[in-house]
């Protein structure tokens, strides 16, 4: 199955200030989707991206907070935008597996001071 | 809506003992259920799925059998290793060909040797 990295691994950030996460697949895969895993509590999914059209978000995530870029196939990139302390959490992005079910990256853990 | 509940943990075993981590859910139609596992540091992984009633999956000594009539996953093992520690998420997809799954909240597992 695809191998993904995902970076940075954690940050420390201010709050009102943006982080950019990256997500890199060793495969080219046609969508990618992004996962929020606040504190204590289950993943929550914030959009798919597929290349070449704007991504589509979930109930309770808009773009102007959570902007998605997917250049190409095998790459796309998660903005958290105007943080606050209440965007503490850890991101992952994932794609499909062959056998069924995702692979996921290793996660950003983020933390807003 | 579709959700899914697992046990809270943490758990904690002595290597060799039997392990079960309960899953249920509620869902309106005929969904997908998997179990997926995430060690220190890295992204979650699948670890097995099954895809109708009475399957059972299975993989590296765990498995998990679909059981409509109690709508229950329930993990078992049925002797741990210090390795097997890690986080255990439970988590369905709808069967109607999205993409979208349902996680719940992981159950961390402390193995100790």
């Amino acid at each position: 199955s695809a191998v993904i990295s995902q970076k940075p691994s954690r940050d420390i950030c201010q709050r009102g200030t943006s982080l950019t996460i990256q997500c890199q697949v060793d495969s080219q895969v046609t969508m990618m989707f992004w996962y929020r895993q606040q504190p204590g509590q289950s993943l929550t999914l914030i959009a798919t991206a597929n290349q070449g059209s704007e991504a589509t978000y979930e109930s309770g995530f808009v773009i102007d907070k959570f902007p998605i870029s997917r250049p190409n196939l095998t790459f796309s990139t998660l903005t958290v935008s105007n943080m606050s302390p209440e965007d503490s959490s850890i991101y992952l992005c994932s794609v499909e597996a062959p056998s069924g079910g995702y692979t996921f990256g290793s996660g950003t853990r983020l933390t807003v001071v | 809506g579709d959700s899914v509940t697992q046990m809270e943990g943490p758990v904690t075993l002595s290597e060799e003992a039997f392990l079960t981590i309960n899953c249920t859910y509620t869902a309106t139609g005929y969904p997908s259920l998997f179990w997926y596992v995430q060690y220190p540091g890295e992204g979650l992984q699948l670890l097995l799925k099954a895809t109708k009633a009475d399957d059972k999956g299975s993989n590296k000594g765990f498995e998990a059998t679909y059981r409509k009539e109690t709508t229950s996953f329930h993990l078992e093992k049925g002797s741990v290793q210090v390795s097997d520690s890690a986080v255990y998420f439970c988590a369905l997809s709808d069967g109607s060909g999205t993409y979208k799954y349902i996680f719940g909240t992981g159950t961390r597992l402390k193995v100790l040797a």
